[in-house]
Protein backbone atom coordinates (compact mmCIF):
# COMPACT_ATOMS: atom_id res chain seq x y z
CA UNK A 1 0.00 0.00 0.00
CA UNK A 2 2.95 2.54 0.40
CA UNK A 3 2.30 5.20 -1.96
CA UNK A 4 6.26 6.23 -2.46
CA UNK A 5 8.37 3.25 -1.88
CA UNK A 6 12.36 3.86 -1.62
CA UNK A 7 14.95 0.72 -1.38
CA UNK A 8 17.41 0.16 0.39
CA UNK A 9 16.14 1.71 3.76
CA UNK A 10 19.52 1.71 4.55
CA UNK A 11 23.39 2.06 3.37
CA UNK A 12 26.65 1.91 4.69
CA UNK A 13 29.52 1.71 1.79
CA UNK A 14 33.19 2.89 1.62
CA UNK A 15 34.60 5.56 -0.42
CA UNK A 16 35.23 4.74 -3.66
CA UNK A 17 32.08 2.52 -4.48
CA UNK A 18 29.33 2.90 -6.60
CA UNK A 19 25.45 2.46 -5.57
CA UNK A 20 22.27 2.74 -6.41
CA UNK A 21 18.65 3.51 -4.77
CA UNK A 22 15.32 2.47 -6.32
CA UNK A 23 12.13 4.11 -6.27
CA UNK A 24 8.65 2.94 -7.25
CA UNK A 25 5.20 5.35 -7.10
CA UNK A 26 1.81 3.53 -6.83
CA UNK A 27 -0.06 7.04 -7.21
CA UNK A 28 0.38 7.35 -10.68
CA UNK A 29 1.93 10.61 -10.99
CA UNK A 30 3.48 12.06 -13.58
CA UNK A 31 6.69 13.76 -12.07
CA UNK A 32 9.23 12.40 -9.91
CA UNK A 33 12.23 14.09 -7.63
CA UNK A 34 15.23 13.21 -5.49
CA UNK A 35 15.69 15.39 -2.38
CA UNK A 36 18.74 15.79 -0.37
CA UNK A 37 18.37 15.65 3.05
CA UNK A 38 21.79 16.66 5.02
CA UNK A 39 22.56 16.36 9.22
CA UNK A 40 20.88 19.92 9.49
CA UNK A 41 17.53 18.56 8.06
CA UNK A 42 17.94 21.53 4.98
CA UNK A 43 16.05 19.52 2.52
CA UNK A 44 17.26 20.54 -1.31
CA UNK A 45 16.09 19.50 -4.36
CA UNK A 46 18.42 17.22 -6.62
CA UNK A 47 16.47 16.60 -9.56
CA UNK A 48 13.39 16.34 -11.18
CA UNK A 49 11.57 13.80 -13.99
CA UNK A 50 8.18 14.77 -15.37
CA UNK A 51 6.91 11.91 -17.52
CA UNK A 52 10.76 10.23 -17.97
CA UNK A 53 12.15 13.59 -19.46
CA UNK A 54 14.70 15.26 -16.72
CA UNK A 55 13.22 18.66 -15.90
CA UNK A 56 15.50 19.80 -13.03
CA UNK A 57 19.21 18.79 -12.48
CA UNK A 58 19.67 21.33 -9.21
CA UNK A 59 23.74 21.79 -9.73
CA UNK A 60 24.75 17.91 -8.57
CA UNK A 61 27.85 16.37 -9.34
CA UNK A 62 27.79 14.23 -12.31
CA UNK A 63 28.88 11.42 -10.21
CA UNK A 64 25.59 11.15 -9.58
CA UNK A 65 23.03 10.13 -12.58
CA UNK A 66 19.45 9.70 -12.09
CA UNK A 67 17.34 6.84 -14.15
CA UNK A 68 13.89 6.84 -14.92
CA UNK A 69 12.73 3.68 -16.83
CA UNK A 70 9.35 4.61 -16.44
CA UNK A 71 7.02 7.46 -15.25
CA UNK A 72 6.62 5.16 -11.92
CA UNK A 73 9.80 4.64 -11.46
CA UNK A 74 13.13 6.49 -10.36
CA UNK A 75 16.21 5.09 -9.57
CA UNK A 76 19.43 7.39 -8.38
CA UNK A 77 23.18 6.05 -9.17
CA UNK A 78 26.01 7.25 -7.34
CA UNK A 79 29.27 6.76 -8.80
CA UNK A 80 32.43 7.04 -6.42
CA UNK A 81 31.16 7.56 -3.29
CA UNK A 82 32.84 10.57 -0.91
CA UNK A 83 32.23 11.28 2.59
CA UNK A 84 29.88 14.42 1.74
CA UNK A 85 27.56 12.01 0.05
CA UNK A 86 26.40 11.00 3.38
CA UNK A 87 22.59 12.21 3.95
CA UNK A 88 19.19 10.98 3.42
CA UNK A 89 17.71 10.56 0.66
CA UNK A 90 14.29 11.04 -0.68
CA UNK A 91 12.19 10.40 -3.10
CA UNK A 92 9.37 12.30 -4.09
CA UNK A 93 6.38 12.17 -6.63
CA UNK A 94 3.36 14.43 -7.39
CA UNK A 95 0.35 14.67 -10.06
CA UNK A 96 2.24 17.54 -12.10
CA UNK A 97 4.19 20.68 -12.47
CA UNK A 98 1.54 22.60 -11.65
CA UNK A 99 0.63 23.19 -7.54
CA UNK A 100 0.33 19.60 -6.70
CA UNK A 101 2.09 19.13 -3.42
CA UNK A 102 4.90 16.67 -3.14
CA UNK A 103 4.42 13.18 -1.66
CA UNK A 104 7.49 11.34 0.12
CA UNK A 105 8.98 8.51 0.43
CA UNK A 106 10.77 7.36 3.67
CA UNK A 107 14.40 7.71 2.78
CA UNK A 108 17.59 5.88 2.57
CA UNK A 109 20.25 7.01 4.58
CA UNK A 110 23.14 6.95 3.17
CA UNK A 111 26.56 6.31 5.37
CA UNK A 112 29.91 6.60 3.61
CA UNK A 113 32.99 5.66 5.36
CA UNK B 1 20.97 34.72 3.92
CA UNK B 2 18.75 31.63 3.13
CA UNK B 3 15.95 32.00 0.87
CA UNK B 4 13.52 30.66 3.86
CA UNK B 5 14.33 30.87 7.33
CA UNK B 6 13.36 28.81 10.35
CA UNK B 7 13.80 28.92 13.81
CA UNK B 8 15.01 24.70 14.42
CA UNK B 9 13.98 25.14 17.96
CA UNK B 10 14.08 23.03 19.73
CA UNK B 11 10.34 23.98 21.22
CA UNK B 12 9.21 22.19 24.42
CA UNK B 13 5.40 22.35 25.22
CA UNK B 14 2.80 20.75 27.62
CA UNK B 15 0.28 19.00 25.97
CA UNK B 16 -2.80 20.68 25.29
CA UNK B 17 -0.69 24.52 24.41
CA UNK B 18 -0.98 26.36 21.72
CA UNK B 19 2.35 25.69 19.61
CA UNK B 20 3.25 28.29 16.85
CA UNK B 21 5.51 27.76 14.19
CA UNK B 22 6.82 30.64 11.64
CA UNK B 23 8.94 30.82 9.04
CA UNK B 24 9.89 34.25 6.85
CA UNK B 25 11.36 34.11 3.53
CA UNK B 26 12.55 36.64 1.08
CA UNK B 27 11.86 35.60 -2.89
CA UNK B 28 8.81 37.70 -3.43
CA UNK B 29 8.17 35.43 -6.12
CA UNK B 30 7.08 32.27 -3.75
CA UNK B 31 3.32 31.28 -4.26
CA UNK B 32 2.49 28.51 -3.02
CA UNK B 33 2.95 27.56 0.88
CA UNK B 34 3.46 24.02 2.43
CA UNK B 35 3.92 22.44 5.98
CA UNK B 36 5.27 19.31 6.05
CA UNK B 37 5.17 17.06 9.77
CA UNK B 38 8.68 14.51 9.45
CA UNK B 39 8.96 11.96 12.26
CA UNK B 40 11.76 10.28 13.20
CA UNK B 41 13.00 7.81 10.41
CA UNK B 42 10.52 8.97 8.49
CA UNK B 43 9.46 11.03 4.86
CA UNK B 44 7.92 14.35 5.78
CA UNK B 45 4.14 13.99 5.67
CA UNK B 46 1.79 16.76 3.88
CA UNK B 47 -0.14 18.99 6.72
CA UNK B 48 -1.28 22.04 5.06
CA UNK B 49 -1.30 23.28 1.68
CA UNK B 50 -2.04 26.73 1.09
CA UNK B 51 -1.85 29.67 -2.48
CA UNK B 52 -0.83 33.27 -1.78
CA UNK B 53 -1.97 35.00 1.67
CA UNK B 54 -4.95 34.04 3.94
CA UNK B 55 -5.36 31.53 6.47
CA UNK B 56 -6.62 28.12 6.03
CA UNK B 57 -7.87 25.71 8.91
CA UNK B 58 -7.91 22.18 8.61
CA UNK B 59 -8.81 20.13 12.39
CA UNK B 60 -6.57 21.09 15.15
CA UNK B 61 -3.80 23.02 12.56
CA UNK B 62 -4.56 26.34 10.90
CA UNK B 63 -1.92 27.59 8.49
CA UNK B 64 -1.46 31.98 7.59
CA UNK B 65 0.66 33.25 4.90
CA UNK B 66 0.95 37.20 5.03
CA UNK B 67 2.78 37.60 2.14
CA UNK B 68 3.59 41.36 2.39
CA UNK B 69 5.48 40.74 5.55
CA UNK B 70 6.88 37.32 3.98
CA UNK B 71 5.78 35.26 6.21
CA UNK B 72 4.37 32.16 7.27
CA UNK B 73 3.04 30.30 10.29
CA UNK B 74 1.18 27.41 11.20
CA UNK B 75 -1.10 27.07 14.37
CA UNK B 76 -1.33 23.87 16.52
CA UNK B 77 -4.47 23.97 18.71
CA UNK B 78 -4.43 21.55 21.72
CA UNK B 79 -1.68 19.45 20.76
CA UNK B 80 -0.96 16.14 21.81
CA UNK B 81 2.36 14.24 22.57
CA UNK B 82 1.71 12.19 18.77
CA UNK B 83 2.21 16.06 17.57
CA UNK B 84 5.70 15.35 18.68
CA UNK B 85 8.07 15.68 15.59
CA UNK B 86 10.35 17.93 13.43
CA UNK B 87 8.12 20.70 11.32
CA UNK B 88 9.15 21.65 8.13
CA UNK B 89 7.83 24.96 6.27
CA UNK B 90 8.76 24.69 2.20
CA UNK B 91 7.50 26.95 -0.72
CA UNK B 92 7.66 27.22 -4.40
CA UNK B 93 6.90 30.06 -7.01
CA UNK B 94 4.25 29.29 -9.83
CA UNK B 95 4.28 27.93 -12.96
CA UNK B 96 6.43 25.11 -14.49
CA UNK B 97 8.26 25.06 -11.35
CA UNK B 98 7.81 21.60 -11.22
CA UNK B 99 7.96 20.71 -7.43
CA UNK B 100 11.40 22.85 -6.77
CA UNK B 101 10.50 23.05 -3.56
CA UNK B 102 12.83 25.46 -0.73
CA UNK B 103 12.37 24.37 2.74
CA UNK B 104 13.21 25.70 5.72
CA UNK B 105 15.24 24.39 8.54
CA UNK B 106 12.74 22.56 10.08
CA UNK B 107 11.15 22.92 13.90
CA UNK B 108 11.92 20.17 16.18
CA UNK B 109 8.75 20.25 18.38
CA UNK B 110 8.16 17.79 21.90
CA UNK B 111 4.92 18.14 23.52
CA UNK B 112 4.87 16.18 26.86
CA UNK B 113 2.27 14.79 28.51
Amino acid sequence: DTAVSQTPKYLVTQMGNDKSIKCEQNLGHDTMYWYKQDSKKFLKIMFSYNNKELIINETVPNRFSPKSPDKAHLNLHINSLELGDSAVYFCASSPGEGSSPLHFGNGTRLTVT
Amino acid sequence: QKEVEQDPGPLSVPEGAIVSLNCTYSNSAFQYFMWYRQYSRKGPELLMYTYSSGNKEDGRFTAQVDKSSKYISLFIRDSQPSDSATYLCAMRTGGTSYGKLTFGQGTILTVHP
